[in-house]
């Protein structure tokens, strides 16, 4: 069974950069795609991008500015940095993995960001 | 681009079907078959329930189906049961990079 588990600040100050990493156990870091997903307090998910272990990478059109990703598979993580952060970017950030087509099979519990001013 | 558009709330009784609407445009729901549909009970992550528009993961109940028709994609719940309540999010893709999320639709088991 594939675990997902985020780690990173809790609290990230605003106009900084905020980094999260997501480790994976029960199954190789190649056999899927690796994703980020978001959702504000009391609100929707956002797709924020994903990596592969290839290299290829892809992020939604209104965050790609800020957003980058790696992936490390000696470590079996990946990270996500999301650069000068505001309030807006407050929300819990899920990392998850998928081998279909745009959908995602498996999600971390995901980890609670806090902008502060 | 806009998130895709689902109603805020619905509800059915235990036993009943109801169906959850998630509208977009040509460039999303209506252009590819990458629909997905999401459970999510408050403060947990997200279930995939449906993907490919009509297909459902292992161990995701059949009382679950999707469809399409156009830029409309909809999700039924047959034989409503007290944990189906949650909330319900739709998902298509949109082309290059892009996944657009609907707003989320809240099921309530009266």
């Amino acid at each position: 069974q594939v675990h997902l588990q985020e780690s990173g600040p809790g609290l990230v100050k605003s106009s900084e950069t905020l980094s999260l990493t997501c480790s994976v156990s029960g199954d190789s870091i190649s056999s899927y795609y690796w994703n980020w997903i978001r959702q504000a307090p009391g609100k929707g998910l956002e797709f924020i991008g994903y990596i592969h272990y290839s290299g290829r990478t892809g992020c939604s059109p209104s965050l790609e500015s800020r957003v980058t990703m790696s992936l490390d598979t000696s470590k079996s993580q990946f990270s996500l940095r999301l650069s000068s952060v505001t309030a807006a970017d407050t929300a819990v950030y899920f990392c998850a993995g998928s081998n279909r087509g745009w959908c995602f099979d498996l999600w971390g519990r995901g980890t609670l960001v806090t902008v502060s001013s | 681009q806009s998130a895709l558009t689902q109603p805020p709330s619905a509800s059915g009784s235990p036993g009943q079907s109801v169906t959850i609407s998630c509208t977009g445009t040509s460039s999303d729901v209506g252009g590819y078959n990458y629909v997905s549909w999401y459970q999510q009970h408050p403060g947990k992550a997200p279930k995939l329930m449906i993907y490919e528009v009509v297909k459902r993961p292992s161990g995701v109940p059949d009382r679950f189906s999707g469809s399409k028709s156009g830029n409309t994609a909809s999700l039924t719940v047959s034989g409503l049961q007290a944990e189906d309540e949650a909330d319900y999010y739709c998902s298509s893709y949109a082309g290059g990079n892009n996944l657009l999320f609907g707003g989320g639709t809240r099921l309530t088991v009266l």
